[in-house]
């Protein structure tokens, strides 16, 4: 079974600053997709990005980008510029050939002004 | 922009009494799904449905629950016999056929058990 861990329950930055998410997860499939999912506190999960393992360029939407090391089985988020919008628990996720979602166990992240 | 919705969005019911969950996906969307979430903890897969059948369930669910996609818009979830543990935001999501697996979510009906 496919795992996913996020070792930072708890993350906080400055404003305009950048700050970096960790995830790691477990598999023996090849091919999968991987995601960064936002909650705020109105618990709405939202898409904040995705990654195909197939590739090898790294996912960007604007502020966030990703650094995907397929062999290290490692995904982290890296939030640029961060605003204070970007408060929420981030969830890393991983959809392989089940096709459901498996989340890891969330980071919640402050934006300090 | 198409949107999955899901009704109602709190619901309190006592232990014991059944409770249905219900959800609109996104209209040409295939693939259908339940999460839940318990407060505080991460979010769990639950069941799939394709083709008016389950395709995927998970261990959490068991012979209490069911889905149901009664007509060509809603998607349901059953709990026959709620109990406190079963208080949890429960997610209902959709995803087109080849869309990366990308998976629209609806913003969650909170379940409350007394």
């Amino acid at each position: 079974a496919q795992t996913v861990t996020q070792s930072q329950p708890e993350m906080s930055v400055q404003e305009a600053e950048t700050v970096t998410l960790s995830c790691t997860y477990d598999t023996s499939e090849s091919d999968y997709y991987l995601f960064w999912y936002k909650q705020p506190p109105s618990r709405q999960m939202i898409l904040v990005i995705r990654q195909e393992a197939y590739k090898q360029q790294n996912a960007t939407e604007n502020r966030f980008s990703v650094n995907f090391q397929k062999a290290a089985k490692s995904f982290s988020l890296k939030i640029s510029d961060s605003q204070l919008g970007d408060a929420a628990m981030y969830f890393c996720a991983y959809s392989g050939s089940a096709r459901q979602l498996t989340f890891g166990s969330g980071t919640q992240l402050t934006v300090l002004p | 922009e198409p949107e999955v919705t899901q009704t109602p969005s709190h619901q309190v019911t006592q232990m014991g009494q059944e409770v249905i969950l219900r959800c609109v996906p996104i209209s040409n969307h295939l693939y259908f799904y339940w999460y839940r979430q318990i407060l505080g903890q991460k979010v769990e897969f639950l069941v799939s449905f394709y083709n008016n059948e389950i395709s995927e369930k998970s261990e959490i669910f068991d012979d209490q629950f069911s889905v149901e996609r009664p007509d060509g818009s809603n998607f349901t979830l059953k709990i026959r016999s709620t109990k406190l543990e079963d208080s949890a935001m429960y997610f209902c999501a959709s995803r087109d056929w080849a869309l990366f697996n990308e998976q629209f979510f609806g913003p969650g009906t909170r379940l409350t058990v007394l």
